[in-house]
């Protein structure tokens, strides 16, 4: 069974690098895309963005100037950073396998709050 | 972006009746490699999402039958047959024809 598990700080401040990471266990980042999607309180699900081994990447372009996403195949993680966030940033962020135009596993979740 | 139009918003349905929602998008969802990238998913309270529902029509392992998803082109509908106590949440549609991919804004599913 696949697994993934978001870590990161649950409080940045407002001009600051959001980052966060996701450890997936049952399978290997080499193989799909993985991605990340986020929920502010609330509200609704937003697609952020997804990255695959062989090198593709989409971000979603409301945020392409401020976003990175990356693979790690060492540690079987990968991680998100998002720069200069706002408080427009709060919301929960769910990392998950991204196959074939859906999410088929998804993380917890992990709720990151910006303010000062 | 696609925009999905999901109604209604707030469903009351009495336990073992059927339940009916409807996923409306902005442009056609079908794919040029033949496939229409429609999903359904449910989110609990306090839970992440969970797929029930891909490519339309196709149930997640461990989904119940009485879950079916149904439609093409730009209309969408996902049926429960008969309303279950655990069946309580929110459920969102989302295309991963087009990216960005979205969702809809959701349909708030309880007991009547």
């Amino acid at each position: 069974q696949v697994q993934l598990q978001e870590s990161g700080p649950g409080l940045v401040k407002p001009s600051e690098t959001l980052s966060l990471t996701c450890a997936v266990s049952g399978a290997s980042v080499s193989n799909y895309a993985w991605g990340w999607i986020r929920q502010p309180p609330g509200k609704g699900l937003d697609w952020v963005g997804y990255k695959s081994y062989s090198g593709k990447t989409n971000y979603n372009p409301s945020l392409k100037s401020r976003l990175n996403i990356s693979l790690d195949t060492p540690k079987n993680h990968f991680s998100l950073e998002l720069s200069s966030v706002t408080a427009a940033d709060t919301a929960v962020y769910y990392c998950g396998r991204d196959h074939r135009g859906s999410i088929d596993f998804w993380g917890q979740g992990v709720l990151v709050t910006v303010s000062s | 972006d696609v925009v999905m139009t999901q109604s209604p918003l707030s469903l009351p349905v009495t336990l073992g009746q059927p339940a009916s929602i409807s996923c409306r998008s902005s442009q056609s969802l079908a794919h040029g490699d033949g496939n229409t990238y429609l999903n359904w998913f449910q989110q609990r309270p306090g839970q992440s999402p969970r797929r029930l529902i891909y490519q339309v029509s196709n149930r997640d392992s461990g989904v119940p039958d009485r879950f079916s998803g149904s439609g093409s082109g730009t209309d969408f509908t996902l049926k429960i047959s008969r309303m279950e106590a655990e069946d309580v949440g929110i459920y969102y549609c989302m295309q991963g024809t087009h990216w960005p991919y979205t969702f809809g804004q959701g349909t708030k599913l309880e007991i009547k």
